[in-house]
């Protein structure tokens, strides 16, 4: 049973324009999310987080949005450039600290 | 700073054989987590540890894998008799303390034939 949830297992847009990866969760004991992000032949490095009191958080080019009634959040890139070009892990956690991933999704984005 | 190391980076081994994962967490973090990651499943936490003490292995398969701490700067995951359904790239994960700091090490990439 997956209870986080990346149902786009891949994602093509245009440089300068926005990528939009989403994520959808089914646990309420979550309270903190995190996304991840991976380079072949590399680990997952950490991006952008957000606690379960927030529902927006910005780091630069990179936001992370959190719907908790639809169980959902999003990470916006704009604008999106080829070095963004990973896998993008969405990951979630609740007391117990354990991280919960997605499975991923491939953003790929053309010069 | 070194990161976490991982080694060996690639193992391929036959069907029954023993396979032996290492991992070097930061120095100074007291988390230790093995995750593995299989087209199918995504990442899956195995196991993790805090000051060298397994907090939850839950996430082990079965019987067949174990994982020691034997000290604050190394950690093994051992697969005795492996299995061609074990091929996976295995990830060591250290953080401060129990929190969200994962930093992961570049993985082992495990093919069992």
């Amino acid at each position: 049973d997956q209870q986080v949830k990346q149902n786009s297992p891949s994602l093509s847009v245009q440089e300068g324009r926005i990528s939009i990866l989403n994520c959808d969760y089914t646990n309420s004991m979550f309270d903190y999310f995190l996304w991840y992000k991976k380079y072949p032949a590399e680990g997952p490095t950490f991006l952008i987080s957000i606690s379960s009191i927030k529902d927006k958080n910005e780091d630069g080019r990179f936001t992370v949005f959190l719907n908790k009634s639809a169980k959902h959040l999003s990470l916006h890139i704009v604008p999106s450039q080829p070095g963004d070009s990973a896998v993008y892990f969405c990951a979630a956690s609740g007391s117990n600290y354990k991280l919960t991933f997605g499975k991923g999704t491939l953003l790929t984005v053309n010069p | 700073d070194a990161g976490v190391i991982q080694s060996p980076r690639h193992e391929v081994t036959e069907m029954g054989q023993e396979v032996t994962l290492r991992c070097k967490p930061i120095s100074g973090h007291n988390s230790l987590f093995w995750y593995r990651q299989t087209m199918m499943r995504g990442l899956e936490l195995l196991i993790y540890f805090n000051n060298n003490v397994p907090i939850d292995d839950s996430g082990m398969p079965e019987d067949r894998f174990s994982a020691k701490m034997p000290n604050a700067s190394f950690s093994t995951l051992k697969i005795q008799p492996s299995e061609p359904r074990d091929s996976a790239v295995y990830f060591c994960a250290s953080s401060p303390q129990l929190n969200y700091g994962y930093t992961f090490g570049s993985g082992t990439r495990l093919t069992v034939v």
